[in-house]
C-alpha cells in the first residue's frame, strides 16, 4: 500500500532563511508520481510540481527546489530565503501507477511559519 | 490552465440538514471526480472517486449512504452530505481530471453543523 510521510509537522524559521521539507513515500509500484501542493490560510490548495518516478533530476523553480532520490524513497523540498508569504501548510503526495490522474495519498503536511 | 470550481465555498448550518456541495469543470471534461475531507489540523483523506455515469467507488470507512455523490455530467459532480451532524465538520474539496490528466483542484467547502 501507498504511504506518503512527512515527519515535520511543525516548522518556525525567520525570514530569510532556507528551509527543507522533508517527504519520504513508500509505494510497491515502479510507476508513480510524486507532487507537492502548498495550502496557505485560505485553504486552496496550490498546485507546485508534479515527478514522475523516472525523472530524478532535481528541479529548481524561483526560489523552490526539489530533491527527488529513489535510493531513500524520498521528494524534499527545499525554499531558500524564505519569505512571510511562505507562510503555509505544505503537502507531499503520491499517486502510483502510469495515469498521472490517479488518486492521491497525501502525507500529514508540514506546516511552515516564516517570522519577520 | 484547467479551473475546477467548488460551491458553496462555507457553509453553516443546523444539525440535521443535509447539504450538497457541487464541483463543476469549467474548461475541460472531467471522466473523473476525487473528494477528499480535511479535518483542521490534518491531512486530506479521499472519500470517494466517481467516474461520469457510475456509481462512485468510496474509501473504506466512508458511509455511501450519508455521503451521496453523483456525477451526472462530464463537468458536475455532487457531494450531498445527509442528515448532517456536528462531527461532519470539515473542509470538503473536490478535484477533477480528464482522462489520465493530472488532477485539478477546487477551492473546497467548509462545513460546520452547529
Amino acid at each position: 500500500a501507498q504511504k506518503v510521510t512527512q515527519a515535520q509537522t511543525e516548522i518556525s524559521v525567520v525570514e530569510k532563511e532556507d528551509v527543507t521539507l522533508d517527504c519520504v513515500y513508500e509505494t510497491r509500484d515502479t510507476t508513480y508520481y510524486l507532487f507537492w501542493y502548498k495550502q496557505p490560510p485560505s485553504g486552496e490548495l496550490v498546485f507546485l510540481i508534479r515527478r514522475n518516478s523516472f525523472d530524478e533530476q532535481n528541479e529548481i523553480s524561483g526560489r523552490y527546489s526539489w530533491n527527488f532520490q529513489k535510493s531513500t524513497s524520498s521528494f524534499n523540498f527545499t525554499i531558500t530565503a524564505s519569505q512571510v508569504v511562505d507562510s503555509a501548510v505544505y503537502f507531499c503526495a503520491l499517486s502510483e501507477g502510469i495515469n498521472a490522474g490517479n488518486m492521491l495519498t497525501f502525507g500529514g503536511g508540514t506546516r511552515l511559519m516564516v517570522k519577520p | 490552465g484547467a479551473v475546477v470550481s467548488q460551491h458553496p465555498s462555507w457553509v453553516i448550518c443546523k444539525s440535521g440538514t443535509s447539504v450538497k456541495i457541487e464541483c463543476r469543470s469549467l474548461d475541460f471534461q472531467a471522466t473523473t471526480m476525487f473528494w477528499y475531507r480535511q479535518f483542521p489540523k490534518q491531512s486530506l483523506m479521499l472519500m470517494a472517486t466517481s467516474n461520469e455515469g457510475s456509481k462512485a467507488t468510496y474509501e473504506q470507512g466512508v458511509e455511501k449512504d450519508k455521503f451521496l455523490i453523483n456525477h451526472a455530467s462530464l463537468t458536475l459532480s455532487t457531494l450531498t452530505v445527509t442528515s448532517a451532524h456536528p462531527e461532519d465538520s470539515s473542509f470538503y474539496i473536490c478535484s477533477a481530471r480528464h482522462s489520465n490528466q493530472p488532477q485539478h483542484f477546487g477551492d473546497g467547502t467548509r462545513l460546520s453543523i452547529l
